[in-house]
Parts: structure tokens; sequence; C-alpha cells
């Protein structure tokens, strides 16, 4: 079955230290991976994606993200984390199929603390 | 830059009521989508419509639910006679590449039902 799994709920972060949000997928075909950050009363924005090539990409805000496919992870990672970063952030996967739904994680939902 | 923009973006609405929820996509976008987020949830792909058609629906799209591009701008979503669990929040997408994938998303519509 098609799945995305965010292990981590809830995640606190000191203003300054690193960010990872794990992310790992089951998926049939060779997926496209997608990070989205919600804002709390906003919609989903694009952070980055992953469609082939290099497999470390890089997102806006500083954002960047590893796909291992042996691992089926597409983790999230950021060196300094802001208070702005505070949000909910989604991990998604879809086919490389026109048209086709993305599926997407639970979310992990992240608070700075000063 | 282009958006997605979706209206109302809070609806409060009686049980059995009908709802029509709009959506005004990225003008040179070919695919479009529904998705829905209820309280505390994932986001959950509800259909897919391209070529004025629906390519893919899933199982919470119903009977109840519908979607048409009467204009060539807009994008609707109606639900006929809306039930409690409808309440969520609903978002439209858009995207232009055939090959699928990245998906920009309106703010959303809050829906709730009484």
């Amino acid at each position: 079955a098609q799945s995305v799994t965010q292990p981590d709920i809830h995640i606190t972060v000191s203003e300054g230290a690193s960010l990872e949000l794990r992310c790992n997928y089951s998926y049939g075909a060779t997926p496209y991976l997608f990070w989205y950050v919600q804002s709390p009363g906003q919609g989903l924005q694009l952070l980055l994606k992953y469609f082939s090539g290099d497999t470390l990409v890089q997102g806006i805000k500083g954002f960047e993200a590893e796909f291992k496919r042996s691992q089926s992870s597409f983790n999230l990672r950021k060196p300094s984390v802001h208070w702005s970063d505070a949000a909910e952030y989604f991990c998604a996967v879809g086919a490389q199929q026109a048209g086709t739904a993305l599926i997407f994680g639970k979310g992990t939902t992240l608070s700075v603390s000063s | 830059e282009p958006e997605v923009t979706q209206t109302p973006s809070h609806q409060v609405t009686q049980m059995g009521q009908e709802v029509i929820l709009r959506c005004v996509p990225i003008s040179n976008h070919l695919y479009f989508y529904w998705y829905r987020q209820i309280l505390g949830q994932k986001v959950e792909f509800l259909v897919s419509f391209y070529n004025n058609e629906i390519s893919e629906k899933s199982e919470i799209f119903d009977d109840q639910f519908s979607v048409e591009r009467p204009d060539g701008s807009n994008f609707t979503l109606k639900i006929r006679s809306t039930k409690l669990e409808d309440s969520a929040m609903y978002f439209c997408a858009s995207t232009l590449t055939p090959t699928g994938g990245e998906l920009f998303f309106g703010e959303g519509s809050r829906l709730t039902v009484l």
C-alpha cells in the first residue's frame, strides 16, 4: 500500500539549533517527493521537491532534504532554526504520472523555543 | 506571483444544506485538485480533474460530492447534503506540468457543519 509515515507528531527545537524531520514512504512506482509547510491559518507552501538527480535537494527558507532510496526516506533538515519556522510540516509522495494525487503524511508540528 | 485563490475562507452551514466551495486555479494550469484536512488530521486527497473530467477520486469522494469547471477559470466543489463529518479545511490545488507532482495550494476554505 502507498503511504507516508512521519514518525514524530510534535518536535520542539531551540532557536538556532539544528532540525531534522523524518519521513518514510512506501510507494510502488518511482516517487516524486515533497515537503510542504503549513503555518497557522494558512495554506500549504512547497518547501522543496525531489524528482530525480542529486539526492540532496535545496529548498526555500534554508531547508534541505535528502532522498535515500535504500531507506525509503526523505528527511528534512535545517542547520539553524528560526522562531518563524514554527509550523506544521508535511511530507508527500506522488507518482511520475500526470495528475496523480499526492499522498500526505500526518504531519509534524514544529515548535521553536527561545 | 500567480496563486490559487479560494472562496469563501470560512463557511458555516447547517447539516443537510448544500455547499459550494470555489477555487480559481493558476491560469495556465491544467490539472486541478481538491484535498481536505479534518482538524488535527492529515491532508487527504478527494479528487483530481483534467480536461473537464474527473481523472481520479478517493473513497471519500462519494455521491454527495461533485466538481465542475463551469467557466474555464473557476473550479468548484459541491457538497449536496452536508454532514457533521464534512467539517474540515478544504484545499484546492493546481499544477501545470504533464509529468505531474508539484501542486500549488490555495489557502483553504474552512467548512463548519452544525
